[in-house]
């Protein structure tokens, strides 16, 4: 079956711009969770989305939110952007979320703030 | 607060000898842990979880609460393991990942 995919796989941005990633989890599965991955700080976890609703959320400011669509598809959005933001974003999706479901994660989203 | 560290940025061995790669954690309550790799140009994958006991790939990690680590061991080392390694650890329906470890098996 498809794995996770994401859009863009690169993007370019200015400072106090604002983006939007998209993440379409495998067939199936209804938990969607986003992670910043920066060099050095590893991977840190933004939200997690279930059946359309944010189930968690991680320590960042409110400048980065998301959503969750029916079909379980997720998109997060960062406003006002600043150069910290530059990152890879990674989307993982499981069946249920949790630790007994497997998180299968997609090929990330490389953002640049300049 | 919840917390991963692993101590080690790159650890290079040869080709037959042991590996280890050590992760610490910091936490309230009851922690899940697991060991995710990202091999090059690939995803990041599960490599394996403390609750399920298995070995994968050769690969073991024992859950030592004492100490609270959960370092991965082989006792062989492959050039096929060369990637990269990060512990997660689960709590409070989160995963905190650590920095990650980059593993060189050298021929």
């Amino acid at each position: 079956k498809a794995g996770v995919t994401q859009t863009p796989r690169y993007l370019i941005k200015t400072r106090g711009q604002q983006v939007t990633l998209s993440c379409s989890p495998i067939s199936g599965h209804r938990s969607v969770s986003w992670y910043q991955q920066t060099p050095g700080q590893g991977l840190q976890f933004l939200f997690e989305y279930f059946s359309e609703t944010q189930r968690n959320k991680g320590n960042f400011p409110g400048r980065f939110s998301g959503r969750q669509f029916s079909n379980s598809r997720s998109e997060m959005n960062v406003s006002t952007l600043e150069l910290g933001d530059s990152a890879l974003y990674l989307c993982a999706s499981s069946r249920e979320g949790g630790r007994f479901n497997e998180q299968y994660f997609g090929p990330g989203t490389r953002l640049t703030v300049t | 607060a919840q917390r991963v560290t692993q101590p080690e940025k790159l650890l290079s061995v040869f080709k037959g000898a042991p590996v280890e790669l050590k992760c610490n954690y910091s936490y309230s309550g009851s922690p899940e842990l697991f060991w995710y790799v990202q091999y090059s140009r690939q995803r990041l994958q599960l490599l394996l979880r403390h609750i399920s006991r298995e070995s994968i790939k050769g690969f073991t990690a024992d859950l030592n609460k004492g100490e609270t680590s959960f370092h991965l061991k082989k006792p062989f080392a492959q050039e096929e393991d060369s990637a990269m390694y990060y512990c997660a650890l689960y709590n409070f329906n989160k995963f905190y990942f650590g920095s990650g470890t980059k593993l060189n098996v050298k021929p």
